[in-house]
């Protein structure tokens, strides 16, 4: 069955960095592209960035443009995000998605469990 | 930008009861417009996609409308289990996809 599994979560402190690693199995990794949803406590669900099913395209929110760089590694079926000088902010449920598509309409299908990045002083 | 508002933030009612929850684009969206069930401590759950279309395995007391600008959520006679909070997303703006703030279903 398809399973995406988050890792790298912790608690580090303002202006450090930290990657997220996103599992993927169940399913042909290299023909879907994946996205980074984030949840900060108590709050809303917020799309963070995509990558395509080749690592070709990459888009971010405004939020974390030019700090977070998210990029898959097709052979090890791993999406990853790199989050460099994070901010209290950025704390949250870092989730994984699968992107599917029908009739041009696109749609989460799969998400992982989430892992938790604490961003505190 | 788009942006997603829903209505009400948050509603209790009664198991067996109709509820209708409401999601409104800033812009049209077509039918581009997709929910989400999430409970506390676990992974959003996608339960409409295409703003009709259910989900494989996602119960038919469960169904959408809408398209443009305004949409909604019906669940027929709720359930214990659909105590839980709703998204809805826009995926019409690809690849920057918009999460509504949420709906909060709790027990009267």
């Amino acid at each position: 069955q398809v399973q995406l599994v988050e890792s790298g979560g912790g608690v580090v402190q303002p202006g450090t960095s930290l990657r997220l690693s996103c599992a993927a199995s169940g399913f042909t990794f290299r023909t879907y592209s994946i996205h980074w949803v984030r949840q900060a406590p108590g709050k809303g669900l917020e799309w963070v960035a995509v990558i395509s099913y080749d690592g070709g395209s990459k888009y971010y929110a405004d939020s974390v443009k030019g700090r977070f760089t998210i990029s898959r590694d097709n052979s090890k079926k791993t999406l990853y995000l790199q989050m460099n000088s994070l901010r209290a902010e950025d704390t949250a449920v870092y989730y994984c998605a699968r992107e599917e598509r029908s009739s041009s309409i696109y749609y989460f299908d799969y998400w992982g469990l989430g892992t938790l990045v604490t961003v505190s002083s | 930008d788009i942006q997603m508002t829903q209505s009400p933030s948050s509603l209790s009612a009664s198991v067996g009861d109709r509820v209708t929850i409401t999601c409104r684009a800033s812009r049209s969206v077509r039918n581009y417009l997709n929910w989400y069930q999430q409970k506390p401590g676990k992974a959003p759950k996608l339960l409409i996609y295409a703003a009709s279309s259910l989900q494989s395995g996602v119960p038919s007391r469960f169904s959408g409308s809408g398209s443009g600008t305004d949409f909604t959520l019906t669940i027929s006679s709720l359930q214990p289990e659909d105590f839980a909070t709703y998204y809805c997303q826009q995926s019409y703006s690809t690849p920057l996809f918009t999460f509504g703030p949420g709906t909060k279903v709790d027990i009267k």
